[in-house]
């Protein structure tokens, strides 16, 4: 089946940097993408990869690596309003449904 | 503009119960998901329309569930006699399908409890 794995909790202090890894299965993948959830919200869009690189967007910056069938979100200069979860989702065809990760939890320390 | 709005927020029904869940997506947005949450999980989907394709009911967990979208806008997730392992929060997303990053727009959720 198809699967993602990330790790399930981080601990960083406010103003540091946090990397989140990602790795997915190959098949049929089209394209890496990162969402945010607070407790009790929506999830929302934070970037999309579909090619090798680094995507950045402000203090957060996405990477994906196809040969290796990996990606991470990287979020700078850490901010107590960060502390969420984090999930990486993978499409799997153009336009289609995504696959979840089961989230990482990260929790932001003064 | 408008978000993704889903109804009712909070449903608590009984064990063998019909519940219907409504998605209303972004004006506009042809692409529409449904998604569910358990508590500390990740996201499982469910079912994708597309336009006027076939849905995609790949993710359906069961021929108790079934969704509809009516004039390509608002949709509703139906689970038929419904049983405790189907409490969860029911997520609908929608997306322009033009758009370059594959952004899905979720509403809010519903959060389905069955006694």
């Amino acid at each position: 089946g198809q699967s993602l794995e990330q790790p399930s909790e981080v601990t960083a202090v406010e103003g540091a940097i946090v990397q989140i890894n990602c790795t997915y299965q190959t098949s049929g993948f089209y394209g890496l993408s990162w969402y945010q959830q607070h407790d009790g919200g929506a999830p929302t869009f934070l970037s999309y990869n579909a090619l090798d690189g680094l995507e950045e967007t402000g203090r957060f910056s996405s990477f994906l690596s196809r040969s290796d069938s990996y990606g991470y979100l990287l979020l700078q200069e850490l901010q107590m309003k960060d502390s969420a979860s984090y999930f990486c989702a993978v499409t799997y065809n153009q336009g289609g449904k995504l696959i979840f990760g089961q989230g990482t939890e990260l929790s932001v320390k003064p | 503009g408008a978000g993704v709005s889903q109804s009712p927020s909070n449903k608590v029904t009984e064990k063998g119960k019909d519940v219907e869940l409504r998605c209303d997506p972004i004006s506009g947005h042809t692409a529409l998901y449904w998604y569910r949450q358990s508590l500390g999980q990740g996201l499982e989907f469910l079912i994708y329309f597309q336009g006027n394709s076939a849905p995609d009911k790949s993710g359906l967990p069961s021929d108790r569930f079934s969704a509809e979208r009516t004039g390509g806008s608002v949709s509703t997730l139906t689970i038929q006699r419904t049983q405790q392992e189907d409490s969860a929060v029911y997520l609908c997303a929608s997306r322009v399908t033009s758009g370059r990053y594959n952004e899905q727009f979720f509403g809010p959720g519903t959060r389905l409890t069955v006694l």
